[in-house]
């Protein structure tokens, strides 16, 4: 059982370059988020989705695009990439539930834009 | 709007106990998280307190929450070097998908 599979785990731009990044989860999960990790600064939520076909902006969405086409994966883009997107790009999912959200995350994907 | 806030160092020697402390604004949280990342790695789930409960504990772990003062702490006992790492605490607000994560706490067991 993978869980959540992120690609690529690294990877270096130049500023004004695109990319995607790819999320994929196994377990049936309704919800998805993607979220950036910066020195002291924690996680900040992008964007999230609570189902296929749906996607909602978090704290920091400028610069970023998504999509959800099936219900497994769930894509971040950049589409002219800026030194301020480097940092680390955690992918989770959880179960639909009225009880506890419980997040399972990915591995992480480090971006560095020079 | 929400908020959650966290020490971002804390140095213990082995054996000894760990608390590490949070604060969040939101009154309406439901569920409050403690996750912990270890170097290089996502985060991983370590416990989670329904906001109708003063205290949890599981093993080694011990979480009191404090409604009236919005304050949520995580406690370890018989602190490892394995379990040194960064803590978030996290939480939830009611009908919301998002959780909403503080910048993180970098705890050193020192041996």
């Amino acid at each position: 059982n993978a869980g959540v599979t992120q690609t690529p785990k690294f990877r270096v731009l130049k500023t004004g370059q695109s990319m995607t990044l790819l999320c994929a989860q196994d377990m049936n999960h309704e919800y998805m988020y993607w979220y950036r990790q910066d020195p002291g600064m924690g996680l900040r939520l992008i964007h999230y989705s609570v189902g296929e076909g749906t996607t909602a902006k978090g704290e920091v969405p400028d610069g970023y695009n998504v999509s959800r086409l099936k219900k497994q994966n769930f894509l971040l883009g950049l589409e002219s990439a800026a030194p301020s997107q480097t940092s680390v790009y955690f992918c989770a999912s959880s179960r639909a539930s009225s009880g506890a959200n419980v997040l399972t995350f990915g591995a992480g994907s480090r971006l560095t834009v020079l | 709007g929400e908020d959650v806030e966290q020490s971002l160092f804390l140095s213990v020697r082995e054996g000894d106990s760990s608390v590490i402390n949070c604060t969040y604004t939101d009154s309406s949280s439901t569920y409050l998280y403690w996750y912990k990342q270890e170097p290089g790695a996502g985060l991983q789930l370590l416990t989670y307190i329904f906001s109708n409960m003063d205290m949890k504990q599981d093993q080694r772990l011990t979480v009191l929450l404090n409604k009236k003062d919005k304050h949520l702490s995580l406690r370890i006992a018989d602190t490892q070097t394995g379990d040194s790492a960064i803590y978030f605490c996290a939480e939830i607000v009611d009908s919301s998908y998002k959780l909403i994560f503080g910048s993180g706490t970098r705890l050193l067991v020192r041996p």
